[in-house]
């Protein structure tokens, strides 16, 4: 069945510093792709997605581009600030199914230091 | 506008009680979703319904779990006979229409689940 892989955290960096989070996924048709940010005692919100191969996703400084040929969806920032720190999810979404019907990663828990 | 409200926040519970989840979705949001998150995982789908009626339960355990999307009040997740390993965080989201169509899931807080 479809599944994503993210790297495992904790990933704690110094503010400035670039940031990779990394996913990969499997899946049987063309899914959609997303990344959800979960902060401390909060619901997960969108933070970018992408619909087809090539598409780049971007919002408030992070990117994601959807590669099909290495099945990947790694998101990057050039420079994270403490108030990023938070749980990041990569999820899918398969064309063939109700597209609320996300396929969860099991999220990298981000921490950065001022 | 009031985002997806889930009450309660936390709720305890001893093995063999039921446990009732309520979820308002934002206004004028006639889809719901279920997400259950066990510690250290991700979030793993559990049902999805629209008013009045169950689409996909797939995600759901066959046994003491039931949703309902009532044409009037919250979306409740029920609970009957719980066990130690239900204890996890459920989370609700809502979208005005099919999110495949570009609407994306709007979370709620979750209700966190603990079963001693």
């Amino acid at each position: 069945g479809d599944s994503v892989t993210q790297m495992e955290g904790p990933v704690t960096l110094s503010e400035e510093a670039f940031l990779t989070i990394n996913c990969t996924y499997t899946a049987t048709g063309y899914p959609s792709l997303f990344w959800y940010v979960q902060y401390p005692g909060e619901g997960l919100q969108l933070l970018l997605k992408a619909t087809k191969a090539d598409d780049k996703g971007s919002n408030k400084g992070f990117e994601a581009t959807y590669r099909k040929e290495t099945t990947s969806f790694h998101l990057e920032k050039g420079s994270v600030q403490v108030s990023d720190s938070a749980v990041y999810f990569c999820a899918l979404s398969d064309r063939g199914n109700q597209g609320g019907k996300l396929i969860f990663g099991q999220g990298t828990e981000l921490s950065v230091k001022p | 506008n009031a985002g997806v409200m889930q009450n309660p926040r936390h709720l305890v519970r001893r093995r063999g009680q039921e446990a009732r989840l309520r979820c308002s979705p934002v206004k004028g949001h006639s889809h719901v979703y279920w997400y259950r998150q066990l510690p250290e995982e991700g979030l793993k789908f559990m049902v999805y319904l629209q008013k009045e009626n169950i689409i996909d339960e797939s995600g759901m355990p066959k046994e003491r779990f039931s949703a309902e999307f009532p044409k009037e009040g919250p979306s409740i997740l029920r609970i009957q006979q719980v066990v130690r390993g239900d204890s996890a965080a459920y989370f609700c989201a809502s979208s005005p229409w099919d999110p495949q169509l570009g609407s994306p899931l709007h979370f709620g807080n979750g209700t966190r689940l603990t079963v001693t």
